[in-house]
């Protein structure tokens, strides 16, 4: 499995849900990451994790709230979004020490109301 | 901080031209550069990277891009444009430990080809 997988493919959401993207790799990936990625943009990292640790929060709002369940797996919890917040949402992961080439998965493209 | 840089957001070329997209890269340590293609409603997809050694690298769909220090650019080249290269291009600089790195993206060129 060379891949990396994410969910829901689309959000909508309103500004007073609460709902979790997922994002999957069985890559044996060591470090796994968020992108925002708006309309015409390019991504900007949210967050990082390196072997199951937080270790780079690029002073994301608290609104936003990553987990890292295990090593294979990344969520993202979102409460109390605003419309501004509206963005494709990318996951991407990176094998660790070895090697410093990233992975995207598809995206979620995320629609606050 | 580590930045690159992409002349022009758009380029049109015809199908069967050269294809020259453009990538100036600032950094104060040997980079780490990248190109990723994202194709519509897609996420983002590695086309070639520059560690270290060799100058001239060649990527996936018959792309390339060659480092040159003296000039700080990383250019991408293709021969001969199909019409399956129209999409958005990102040129990419990483920052940061392996396993621990920041990739920091250009704006971008959106690259059209005409039939």
């Amino acid at each position: 499995d060379t891949e990396v997988t994410q969910t829901p493919k689309h959000l909508v959401m309103g500004m007073t849900n609460k709902k979790s993207l997922k994002c999957e790799q069985h890559m044996g990936h060591r470090a796994m990451y968020w992108y925002k990625q708006k309309a015409k943009k390019p991504p900007e990292l949210m967050f990082v994790y390196s072997y199951e640790k937080l270790s780079i929060n690029e002073s994301v709002p608290s609104r936003f709230s990553p987990e890292c369940p295990n090593s294979s797996l990344l969520n993202l919890h979102l409460h109390a979004l605003q419309p501004e917040d509206s963005a494709l949402y990318l996951c991407a992961s990176s094998p660790g020490r070895e090697s410093n080439e990233q992975f995207f998965g598809p995206g979620t493209r995320l629609t606050v109301l | 901080a580590q930045s690159v840089t992409q002349l022009g957001s758009h380029l049109s070329v015809s199908e069967g031209a050269l294809v020259l997209l453009r990538c100036n890269y600032s950094s104060s340590v040997p980079p780490y550069l990248f190109w990723y293609v994202q194709y519509p409603n897609q996420g983002l997809q590695l086309l070639l990277k520059y560690t270290t050694g060799a100058t001239l690298v060649k990527g996936i769909n018959g792309f390339e891009a060659e480092f040159k220090k003296s000039e700080t650019s990383f250019h991408l080249t293709k021969p001969s444009a199909h019409m399956s290269d129209a999409a958005e291009y990102f040129c990419a600089v990483s920052d940061g430990d392996f396993g621990n790195e920041k990739l920091t993206f250009g704006t971008g060129t959106r690259l059209t080809i005409i039939p």
